[in-house]
Order: C-alpha cells, then sequence, then structure tokens
C-alpha cells in the first residue's frame, strides 16, 4: 500500500515570487509519482508526472518537480508564479507493477494562492 | 479529441431519491475510476474498471452505492436511497494501460 503526505494544506505567496509545494510518499514497492492540479469547478488535470528517467522534470507552464528516492520526496516548484497558478496541487502516486496508469493514491492537496 | 464527459454537471435531490450518475471516458481507454471529492475526506477513489469488469469496489461507502460499466463508453454510478452525507463532488477518470488517468469536470451532487 502507498501514502502520500502534503503537509502544507494552504501555500500563499506574491505574483513573480518563487513557490514549492511539498509532497512525501511511502511506498513499499517502487512508484510512479505525479502532480495533478484542480482550478476551482473543474476536474483535476495531469501537471507532470515521473515514469522514469531523468528524476527532474517539467510541465510546459514552468513548473517542475524532482523524484528523491532517499527522501522519499517528489517537491514541485516553480521560480515565478503567476495569479493564474491560484488552484489546488494534488501530488499522487501509483504502483509500478499496475502499469503506473491505474489505480491512484491522493495526497490531500495543497491550496495555491498566489496574491498581487 | 473529445476528455471524459460527465453528466448531469450538478444535481439537487431530496433525501431518499435515488441518483444517477453518468460518465462516457474517452475512446480506447480501458480503465475507469469513480471517486468521491469532499472537504473533509478530500478525493477518494470509489471503484475502478478494467475492461468494464469491476477489479476493486473497496472504496465503495454502502451498499447504497453501485457502479456498473455496460459497456466500454458508459458507466453509472447510483445512489439508492440517497442521503445528505453522500452530498459531494463525484469524478469520473479514465486511462490506457501505463497512461495516466484523464478527469472529467464532475457531478456535484447535493442531496437536501
Amino acid at each position: 500500500a502507498q501514502s502520500v503526505t502534503q503537509l502544507d494544506s494552504q501555500v500563499p505567496v506574491f505574483e513573480e515570487a518563487p513557490v514549492e509545494l511539498r509532497c512525501n510518499y511511502s511506498s513499499s514497492v517502487s512508484v510512479y509519482l505525479f502532480w495533478y492540479v484542480q482550478y476551482p469547478n473543474q476536474g483535476l488535470q495531469l501537471l507532470l508526472k515521473y515514469l522514469s528517467g531523468s528524476t527532474l522534470v517539467e510541465s510546459i507552464n514552468g513548473f517542475e518537480a524532482e523524484f528523491n528516492k532517499s527522501q522519499t520526496s517528489f517537491h514541485l516548484r516553480k521560480p515565478s508564479v503567476h495569479i493564474s497558478d491560484t488552484a489546488e496541487y494534488f501530488c499522487a502516486v501509483s504502483d509500478r507493477r499496475t502499469g503506473g496508469g491505474n489505480k491512484l493514491t491522493f495526497g490531500t492537496g495543497t491550496q495555491l494562492k498566489v496574491e498581487l | 479529441d473529445a476528455g471524459v464527459i460527465q453528466s448531469p454537471r450538478h444535481e439537487v435531490t431530496e433525501m431518499g431519491q435515488e441518483v444517477t450518475l453518468r460518465c462516457k471516458p474517452i475512446s480506447g481507454h480501458d480503465y475507469l475510476f469513480w471517486y468521491r471529492q469532499t472537504m473533509m475526506r478530500g478525493l477518494e477513489l470509489l471503484i475502478y474498471f478494467n475492461n468494464n469488469v469491476p477489479i476493486d469496489d473497496s472504496g465503495m461507502p454502502e451498499d447504497r452505492f453501485s457502479a456498473k460499466m455496460p459497456n466500454a463508453s458508459f458507466s453509472t454510478l447510483k445512489i439508492q436511497p440517497s442521503e445528505p452525507r453522500d452530498s459531494a463532488v463525484y469524478f469520473c477518470a479514465s486511462s490506457g494501460y501505463g497512461q495516466p488517468q484523464h478527469f472529467g469536470d464532475g457531478t456535484r451532487l447535493s442531496i437536501l
């Protein structure tokens, strides 16, 4: 079984400032890792994923996350946030043995609020 | 390419009524998932299907909840009888093998 911990329920930040959203996971097996973003009144959208290869993965809108196996972390970062980044962010893991796209275990989410 | 389509987007009904939520997955995806999202409990996986067969329904809260997938392009989640504590946003998601899940926009359910 896996579990995901997102310690920060809310992160306020000023526009153009850097931000880090923390995610730690626990698993007895190898996992795939994901970040999803949820805008108000919408479903979750995949932001980025780590399946294999380079431990640093990037999204098209400037977010990046680094898989750290020794620390069992997959923190999400952006060097300069915009108002439009205001949303809830969910970290998730899945068991590699089941193919990666299957049963996800989600964290409780972090509400990112970008202020002027 | 159309995404995951859920209907209705909003449902308000009285306690005791039957509620049916519908989902059309992305064509070609062979996994389908039903989730429930509330402030108190966050995002919970209720049940998921592979090739129309239920694989894990351990998240279904009670016998009042049932889910079916009669074919590859349609699934329903039914609550009968509904209760106020069932009020939540229900999401459907689909994926191919080894691929990330794609979510619908959800059904916001209010039981009065």
